[in-house]
């Protein structure tokens, strides 16, 4: 079936530094392809969404491009803040099936001043 | 415009119990669907209900189940409780139909502790 692979975490990282977060899917057809965000205590809120091959999503200072060739959507922002601290799931939605989301493990990004 | 709401916010169980965890979709959301998300993992795919009838089913046992009312709220069951299903349980809506590739809002998640 249908996967995401995260890189795993913990990552820290300094304020103003620049972050990726690589995810990687398998799946059938060309799914669309989403990264929610987790803040401590919280559900998940969708960051950013691309729906097809070469789109990009952004939100926030976030970025994501979906790479067919490489079957990537990987997790992108030029200058992390403290409050970016949180758990990163990229998601996608198989074109097959009944299954809404399928998520990735998460990856928890930890930003220090 | 309200977003998804999910009650109780924590609540403990003694293995073997029955517990009813519910949610209140977003205002005009017609689809929820429910995850488990266990300690340091990703939400995983319980069912999904689509005007009160289920669509689709995640790789959980029949003592999962579920309901959607007319008023698109929905109750998620769980009985013969074991430690294993200790985790946080997320609700998600959308609207429009069943096909419509528009982004899912997430509640903030009932946490279930079963000793």
């Amino acid at each position: 079936g249908d996967s995401v692979t995260q890189m795993e975490g913990p990552v820290t990282l300094s304020e103003e530094a620049f972050l990726t977060i690589n995810c990687t899917y398998t799946a059938t057809g060309y799914p669309s392809l989403f990264w929610y965000v987790q803040y401590p205590g919280e559900g998940l809120q969708l960051l950013l969404k691309a729906t097809k091959a070469d789109d990009k999503g952004s939100n926030k200072g976030f970025e994501a491009t979906y790479r067919k060739e490489t079957t990537s959507f990987h997790l992108e922002k030029g200058s992390v803040q403290v409050s970016d601290s949180a758990v990163y799931f990229c998601a996608l939605n198989p074109v097959s099936g009944n299954t809404p989301l399928v998520f990735g493990k998460g990856t928890r990004l930890s930003v220090i001043a | 415009e309200t977003g998804v709401t999910q009650s109780p916010t924590h609540l403990i169980k003694t293995r073997g119990q029955q517990v009813t965890l519910r949610c209140s979709s977003q205002s005009g959301h017609n689809t929820v669907s429910w995850y488990q998300q266990a300690l340091g993992q990703g939400p995983q795919f319980i069912f999904q209900y689509y005007r009160e009838e289920e669509n689709g089913r995640g790789n959980f046992p029949p003592r999962f189940s579920g309901l959607q009312f007319p008023n698109y709220s929905s109750e998620l069951n769980v009985n013969a409780l074991e430690l294993d299903d200790s985790a946080l349980y997320l609700c998600a809506s959308r609207g429009g139909h069943l096909l419509a590739n528009y982004g899912y809002t997430f509640g903030s998640g009932t946490r279930l502790t079963v000793v």
